[in-house]
């Protein structure tokens, strides 16, 4: 079974520049994260999925931030126009919604964003 | 204040000494307990998730778990080069999960 996958793994663009990173989930899970590290920070959240629905966005940044999830399959994130501040790792995360569990995060290997 | 703490390290040990890594956190609201691993350019694994005080235990790992003083640990037994990784404490809140810096860890054989 395939894991999380994301895509681009490295993406440097200039400041002022726009950058879309895209995430396909664990097939049949509804819930999808985002996250992002930046360097020698903890990692945040940046907002949750519930298919295609946005349950929590309390995490992004700002409103250069902009996430899709197309029909509750894959989900984007894109950044316009990028800043010096949002170069960091970001991660996307799913997670099958089990009842009385902790509800497993399956990450994928995130993507390396680094603004000039 | 943050609101999870944790020791970046590094930590380096040698191969087959007991490892023990500490996470302290101030919201008593934390409902689950996880600890991830995370190898070089690689997204975080789940190690162990607890729920209450008290221990759990999965072979050579075990988690541990005092909410009366908001103080969790991972223990590593009998470690391995493999186990050398950036090890995650997180905390779930909601749907959120509030993570530590991560603590490097180094097993030389």
């Amino acid at each position: 079974e395939a894991g999380v996958t994301q895509f681009p793994s490295h993406s440097v663009i200039e400041k002022g520049q726009t950058v879309t990173l895209r995430c396909d989930p664990i097939s049949g899970h509804d819930n999808l994260y985002w996250y992002r590290r930046v360097m020698g920070k903890e990692i945040k959240f940046l907002l949750h999925f519930v298919k295609e629905s946005k349950q929590d966005e309390s995490g992004m940044p700002n409103n250069r931030f902009l996430a899709e999830r197309t029909g509750g399959t894959y989900s984007t994130l894109k950044v316009q126009p990028a800043e010096l501040e949002d170069s960091g790792v970001y991660f996307c995360a799913s997670s099958q919604d089990l009842q009385g569990s902790a509800g497993e995060l399956f990450f994928g290997e995130g993507s390396r964003l680094t603004v000039l | 204040q943050k609101e999870v703490e944790q020791d970046p390290g590094p930590l380096s040990v040698p191969e087959g000494a007991i490892v023990s890594l500490n996470c302290t956190y101030s919201n008593s609201a934390f409902q689950y307990f996880m600890w991830y691993r995370q190898y070089s350019r690689k997204g975080p694994e789940l190690l162990m998730y607890t729920y209450s005080s008290g221990n759990k235990e999965d072979g050579r790992f075990t988690a541990q778990v005092d909410k009366s003083s908001k103080y969790i640990s991972l223990f590593i037994r009998d470690s391995q080069p493999s186990d050398s990784a950036t090890y995650l404490c997180a905390m779930r809140f909601n749907r959120k999960l509030i993570w530590g810096l991560g603590t490097s860890l180094a097993v030389n054989p």
